[in-house]
């Protein structure tokens, strides 16, 4: 899978939109771009994923570019309960590995009051 | 409906101890992972099954870890002779079937709370 490239970390002042970016520049033509956040002591949570077309649904939105090299996570209102670590994942489907999720760092989020 | 679930939710053991960790995924989902997150370091995938075989265990990192599936369903990882280096939080994920006819589509994981092991 394509490697990604996220800052480490970002802040963000509630109510504001989180625009939170991530480059892939290796990623091929039938890798998709998932995003998962993590809260801290939870489980990682989906979402959203889109592959070449910008994607919406009722958390975030997905830009990525016409070259597909990078995208954009937006959270349009963010709030508190936004802070979370958020990954930015290129995923491919290779026979018998059934798409496996593979994690950098990601970018920690922090919403202010 | 019911989500991912693990447990123990933790578990503290000695070195050298056996532990099993066990997995419940969401019900219809046959695609299961686990991963693991250790302090200071990413998440890490362990090993993927699909139905009740595993194609994919390259992110075992020893001999002492294993892991199996019954039924479709429950799934358990076994750590074997435990080091201190294996405490970390092994966290289960489950999917819709990963192979999707006629093509191959991917699914997203829902993971579950995780079970935080602390080997003494």
């Amino acid at each position: 899978d394509a490697k990604t490239t996220q800052p480490t970390s970002m802040d963000c002042a509630e109510g504001r939109a989180a625009n939170l970016p991530c480059n892939h520049s290796t990623i091929s033509g039938n890798e998709y771009v998932y995003w998962y956040r993590q809260i801290h002591s939870q489980g990682p949570q989906y979402i959203i994923h889109g592959l070449k077309n910008n994607e919406t649904n009722e958390m975030a939105s997905l830009i990525i570019t016409e070259d597909r090299k990078s995208s954009t996570l937006i959270l349009p209102h963010a709030t508190l309960r936004d802070t979370a670590v958020y990954y930015c994942i290129v995923r491919g489907y290779a026979y018998n590995q059934g798409g496996k999720l593979i994690f950098g760092q990601g970018t920690e989020l922090s919403v202010k009051p | 409906g019911a989500g991912v679930s693990q447990s123990p939710s933790n578990k503290v053991t000695e070195k050298g101890k056996d532990v099993e960790l066990r997995c419940d995924p969401i019900s219809g989902h046959t695609a299961l992972y686990w991963y693991r997150q250790s302090l200071g370091q990413g998440l890490e995938f362990l090993i993927y099954f699909q139905g009740n075989s595993a194609p994919d265990k390259s992110g075992l990192p020893s001999d002492r870890f294993s892991a199996e599936r019954t039924g479709g369903s429950v799934s358990t990882l076994t750590i074997q002779r435990t080091q201190q280096e294996d405490s970390a939080v092994y966290l289960c994920a489950s999917s819709l079937n990963s192979i999707s006819p006629p093509g191959r589509k991917l699914y997203e994981q829902y993971f579950g709370p995780g079970t935080r092991l602390t080997v003494t």
